[in-house]
């Protein structure tokens, strides 16, 4: 089993939808979890972290953190064609370990 | 600009050939990586390295070579005992240090074994 599983995907939604991107993780030594974006053949850039549970705001984008259930989310409000790339989640332990979701790839259609 | 550069962005390798993949950085980083990625996957850790000299494996190493002669440099040597090389690899660095740092990433290389 992996330690961060991430929901598939791929999603198509039209512009102005609300997106939820998931991720559930199984080891308890992660203390940090981070969203990460990565548009086609480029390398990916972070765009949100957060090391409690609760929910963080960014713009249109917010991060969820549940530690009891192990599971995170990234919500992306009114989304746009411009916001179509992959997203991966990424969970880092004490020791600076980062362990990477397989990524959902979405695209917003205008 | 500070960042990380990766060369070359495509890369063709015959079958048994050794091919070495560069990544260097001007962020006075400490923490360097080598990730795989392959189609519909994330990212898996090859080598990293917290310090010049010093450099451990990862998750899936066999097949792949690293040194760390100097902090800007980190070039990561793929040997024909790797079985299928064909991926996107990607180099990261970033400050240990730090409790949480984010790691910026370099363009990656696209490998192609023909």
């Amino acid at each position: 089993q992996k330690e961060v599983e991430q929901d598939p995907g791929p999603l198509s939604v039209p512009e102005g939808a609300i997106v939820s991107l998931n991720c559930t993780y199984s080891n308890s030594a992660f203390q940090y979890f981070m969203w990460y974006r990565q548009y086609s053949r480029k390398g990916p850039e972070l765009l949100m972290y957060t090391y409690s549970s609760g929910n963080k705001e960014d713009g249109r984008f917010t991060a969820q953190v549940d530690k009891s259930s192990k599971y995170i989310s990234l919500f992306i409000r009114d989304s746009q064609p411009s916001d179509s790339a992959t997203y991966l989640c990424a969970m880092q332990d004490n020791a600076g370990k980062s362990t990477f979701g397989d990524g959902t790839t979405l695209t917003v259609k205008p | 600009d500070g960042g990380i550069t990766q060369s070359p962005k495509y890369l063709f390798r015959k079958e048994g050939q050794n091919v070495t993949l560069s990544c260097e950085q001007n962020l006075n980083h400490d923490a360097m990586y080598w990730y795989r990625q392959d189609p519909g996957q994330g990212l898996r850790l090859i080598y990293y390295s917290q310090i010049v000299n010093d450099f451990q494996k990862g998750d899936i190493a066999e097949g792949y070579s690293v040194s760390r002669e100097k902090k800007e440099s980190f070039p990561l040597t793929v040997t024909s005992a790797q079985k299928n090389p064909t991926a996107f690899y990607l180099c990261a660095s970033r400050h240990p240090q730090e409790t949480l740092a984010e790691a910026f990433f370099g363009q990656g290389t696209r490998l192609t074994v023909v």
